[in-house]
């Protein structure tokens, strides 16, 4: 079975902080993601990575950056934590294959994050 | 919005009941998904279906999609308790985007 880890399940930040989320998942996927959920948002797409060293830009991606150095690790960063950004965070990976956009994401447990 | 959006947002059945929740979106897609998320837990895929299919099975699970009104539905028989999560839709869109809609959250009594 695919397992995707968070590094935290809780975190307590304050504002202006650098804020460091893991991510790892141990199946060789090409594609990560990062998702914030919010109540009655649903879930929102942060950044993507479809490859080591690449990224692109979700729906929300201001106020983030992520790094993907090596293929089986996902980061996201906050760079100065505002509470607006208090949330719960779910990273997900998936292969890539030529029909791409059929596969399905595999999802870690989440970080719950606030920031006071 | 881009989203899908869940219909009801929250189902409360007995156990033993069917559960029905559904599924519209506005833009055309390639594949739906249905995903269960337990609380504090993160999401866990349940079912995929193309964009030329009409209708799935998986266990208890049924998934039917109509494209012409835009809208998918899950259909889960003989609840137990163990049922008892959110589900979400999320419908492929561009390249390795998905999006999600807001969830029904179901709650299955015993």
């Amino acid at each position: 079975d695919v397992k995707v880890t968070q590094s935290s399940r809780y975190l307590v930040k304050r504002t202006g902080e650098k804020v460091f989320l893991e991510c790892v998942q141990d199946m060789d996927h090409e594609n990560m993601f990062w998702y914030r959920q919010d109540p009655g948002l649903g879930l929102r797409l942060i950044y993507f990575s479809y490859d080591v060293k690449m990224k692109e830009k979700g729906d929300i991606p201001e106020g983030y950056s992520v790094s993907r150095e090596k293929k089986e690790r996902f980061s996201l960063i906050l760079e100065s934590a505002s509470t607006n950004q208090t949330s719960m965070y779910l990273c997900a990976s998936s292969v890539r294959l030529w029909d791409r956009g059929y596969q399905p994401q595999h999802f870690g447990d989440g970080t719950r994050l606030s920031i006071l | 919005s881009q989203q899908g959006e869940e219909d009801p947002q929250a189902l409360s059945i007995q156990e033993g009941e069917n559960a029905t929740m559904n599924c519209s979106y506005k833009t055309s897609i390639n594949n739906l998904q249905w995903y269960r998320q337990n609380s504090g837990r993160g999401l866990v895929h349940l079912i995929l279906i193309r964009s030329n299919e009409r209708e799935k099975h998986s266990g208890r699970l049924r998934v039917t999609l109509d494209t012409s009104k835009k809208s998918s539905s899950l259909l889960i028989t003989a609840s137990r308790a163990a049922d008892t999560a959110s589900y979400f839709c999320a419908r492929g869109s561009g390249t390795y985007k998905y999006i999600f809609g807001t969830g029904t959250r179901l709650k299955v009594l015993a």
